[in-house]
């Protein structure tokens, strides 16, 4: 089964740019998604396929996608950006989920 | 603006079957994908199933043959039954409203999930 390795945590300083990475066999050939959840809340889609903002998510947002590795950058770390990301990507016939990312402003 | 309300028993006895009840608000259930994750306790999103817009569903195959999914058109919700509970199906359960298409580019049907509810906690106990 296909599988999406996300680091357990990495940590940004506040106004700095945070790098969270979701690694999978050639993932560049899927659309990627990711999710934000803050503690205590649903989850909240912050991109979809690859680089694409929804509607009311700050442009410092963004995503890239290329060979085995898709990346969701956050530029200008703010304290509200701590949160779990989690990447997803639909494999055939199922869903797969990255085991998610906590991040943590400095 | 679409709204999505999880409900149903936040207590279920292992072996019996979890019944729960999403509603929609605020948009029409015909014309989206509906799906079912659900999140045990400090531990990761895991994709349940899912019922697309003319009925089909596909489900998680570690769950097997335990879950069904389904459409009430006229009320506007979605359902999720999850048979022979144990321990392990303890979690908070989200529904979410499922976006779908195909990437032309890279010969690719993509799903995401732009909507959730709040979620609701059931917990398998005795």
């Amino acid at each position: 089964s296909y599988e999406l390795t996300q680091p357990l945590s990495v940590s940004v300083a506040l106004g700095q740019t945070a790098r969270i990475t979701c690694g999978g066999n050639n993932i560049g050939s899927k659309n990627v998604h990711w999710y934000q959840q803050k503690p205590g809340q649903a989850p909240v889609l912050v991109i979809y396929r690859d680089d694409n903002r929804p509607s009311g998510i700050p442009e410092r947002f963004s995503g890239s996608n290329s060979g085995n590795t898709a990346t969701l950058t956050i530029s200008r770390a703010q304290a509200g950006d701590e949160a779990d990301y989690y990447c997803q990507v639909w494999d055939s016939t199922f869903w797969v989920f990255g085991g998610g990312t906590k991040l943590t402003v400095l | 603006q679409v709204q999505l309300q999880e409900s149903g028993p936040g207590l279920v006895k292992p072996s019996e079957t979890l019944s729960l009840t999403c509603t929609v608000s605020g948009g029409s259930i015909s014309s989206y994908y509906w799906t079912w994750i659900r999140q045990p306790p400090g531990m990761g999103l895991e994709w349940i199933g899912f019922i697309s817009k003319s009925g089909s569903t596909n489900n998680n195959p570690s769950l097997k043959s335990r879950v069904t999914i389904s459409v009430d058109t006229s009320k506007n919700q979605f359902s999720l039954n999850l048979s022979s509970v144990t321990a392990a199906d303890t979690a908070m359960y989200y529904c979410a409203r499922t976006n779908s298409g195909y990437d032309p580019q890279k010969f690719y049907y993509y799903y995401y999930m732009d909507v959730w509810g709040k979620g609701t906690t059931v917990t398998v106990s005795s």
